[in-house]
């Protein structure tokens, strides 16, 4: 079965600082790895997507990259802004459709 | 375009009672999917459709049943409601599980409290 997990579970920096967050998982056979942004109330919107074959991909302030060996993604924020504050939740793909989530890092950007 | 839609937003059910909750999509999407997120766990498959007419189980799929009668609604039953089953619960679609397609749309979620 495949675990996800995220360290930490909670994360606070002060506006301006890049952001390191963490996603491990145990089955390196994946299809795809996935990072999402939850904000409070809301539901989950789709932030990366990273095919197995690919290291790292880019959007805006964004970077995330993957080592299916080790079983490890990170997502970069870079200069991070108070708007920056959510929950953030990696999740795998397995060959079939389902994904397996990781319980988030909630992350508050100081002013 | 509304995207994705769960109605209600809020229920509270006693132990035993039985509710249904609608996901709608406007997207053309073939995929959809039921989650529930619970605190620390993250989110969990209970079922998944890959198309109209068609469900299947996740990894949770214990105490509810699902229905795809159109390929924009997907269903979601509590015959008799636990307090286990206290959650707030996600649809998502996709149009599909192939490269470039499998990005999932969320809904914004319906929070369900069992007494």
């Amino acid at each position: 079965k495949q675990e996800v997990t995220q360290i930490p579970a909670a994360l606070s920096v002060p506006e301006g600082e890049n952001l390191v967050l963490n996603c491990s998982f145990t089955d390196s056979a994946i299809y795809n790895l996935q990072w999402f942004r939850q904000d409070p109330g809301k539901g989950l919107t789709s932030l990366l997507l990273i095919q197995s074959s690919q290291r790292e991909q880019t959007s805006g302030r964004l970077n995330a990259s993957l080592d299916k060996s080790s079983g490890r993604s990170t997502l970069y924020i870079a200069a991070s802004q108070p708007g920056d504050s959510a929950t953030y939740l990696c999740a795998v793909r397995r060959s079939d459709y389902k994904l397996s989530f990781g319980a988030g890092t909630t992350v508050t950007v100081r002013a | 375009n509304a995207g994705v839609t769960q109605t209600p937003k809020f229920r509270v059910l006693k132990t035993g009672q039985s509710m249904t909750l609608l996901c709608a999509q406007d997207m053309n999407h073939e995929y959809m999917y039921w989650y529930r997120q619970d605190p620390g766990m993250g989110l969990r498959l209970i079922h998944y459709s890959v198309g109209e007419g068609t469900t299947a189980k996740g990894e949770v799929p214990d105490g509810y049943n699902v229905s795809r009668l159109k390929k924009q609604n997907f269903l979601l039953g509590l015959e008799s409601a636990a307090p286990s089953q206290t959650s707030v619960y996600f649809c998502a679609s996709s149009y599909g599980a192939a490269n470039g397609k499998e990005t999932q749309y969320f809904g914004p979620g319906t929070r369900l409290l069992v007494l």
